[in-house]
């Protein structure tokens, strides 16, 4: 089946600061979600993003669907940023398969 | 903005006992999921259902599990006889019809079994 793998697996980011969350999947997909997973265990949706660039205040994400790869964009990170963040993938059985995801901790 | 729901949030049980979880899908949604994560792993697939059937399940979706539609609103997943390893987060889901949908996710109920 499909494998979905994320990176970093942990960063630790003072807050104000960038990052880049990458999810590479191993075979062509229909449909691509981010999650971000708060402390109390939610999931939380950022992203419906089968192709192309979408942003929402500091969260943007591109996916370049044919070179099999998405990334999320934080910027200027605050505390509540921290948790963990999951690529979620689908490739036509109608179930989505999840990355290990990236635990990110923003420092105040 | 229409969401999911899931009921109880939290369920605590007794090895050997059966549970049930509930899921309210959005209303519209024709397609419903169950997805299950153990404590610090990430989230698995267990079982998808569609027009009163599951089209498709997991291998850990043995027999101790079910799924039901008992009505035009509600999804349950049942757990006969829970054991240790099925400690964990639960998370419904469900999606309209259609090629390319997004799912959307429920709050998850939090099972733990002592």
């Amino acid at each position: 089946g499909i494998q979905v793998e994320q990176s970093p697996p942990d960063l630790i980011l003072q807050e104000g600061a960038n990052s880049t969350l990458r999810c590479n999947f191993s075979d062509s997909v229909n449909n691509l979600q981010w999650f971000h997973q708060n402390p109390w265990g939610q999931l939380i949706n950022l992203f419906y993003i089968p192709s192309g660039t979408k942003q929402n205040g500091r969260l943007s994400a591109t996916t370049v669907a044919t070179e099999r790869y998405s990334l999320l964009y934080i910027s200027s990170s605050q505390t509540t940023d921290s948790g963990v963040y999951f690529c979620a993938v689908e490739s036509g059985t109608y179930k989505y398969i999840f990355g290990t995801g990236t635990r990110l901790k923003v420092l105040a | 903005e229409p969401e999911v729901t899931q009921t109880p949030s939290h369920q605590v049980t007794q090895m050997g006992q059966e549970v049930i979880l509930r899921c309210v899908p959005i209303s519209n949604h024709l397609y419903f999921y169950w997805y299950r994560q153990i404590l610090g792993q990430k989230v698995e697939f267990l079982v998808s259902f569609y027009n009163n059937e599951i089209s498709e399940k997991s291998e850990i979706f043995d027999d101790q599990f079910s799924v039901e539609r008992p009505d035009g609103s509600n999804f349950t997943l049942k757990i006969r006889s829970t054991k240790l390893e099925d400690s964990a987060m639960y998370f419904c889901a469900s999606t309209s019809q259609g090629a390319f949908y997004e799912q959307y996710f429920g709050p998850g109920t939090r099972l733990t079994v002592t």
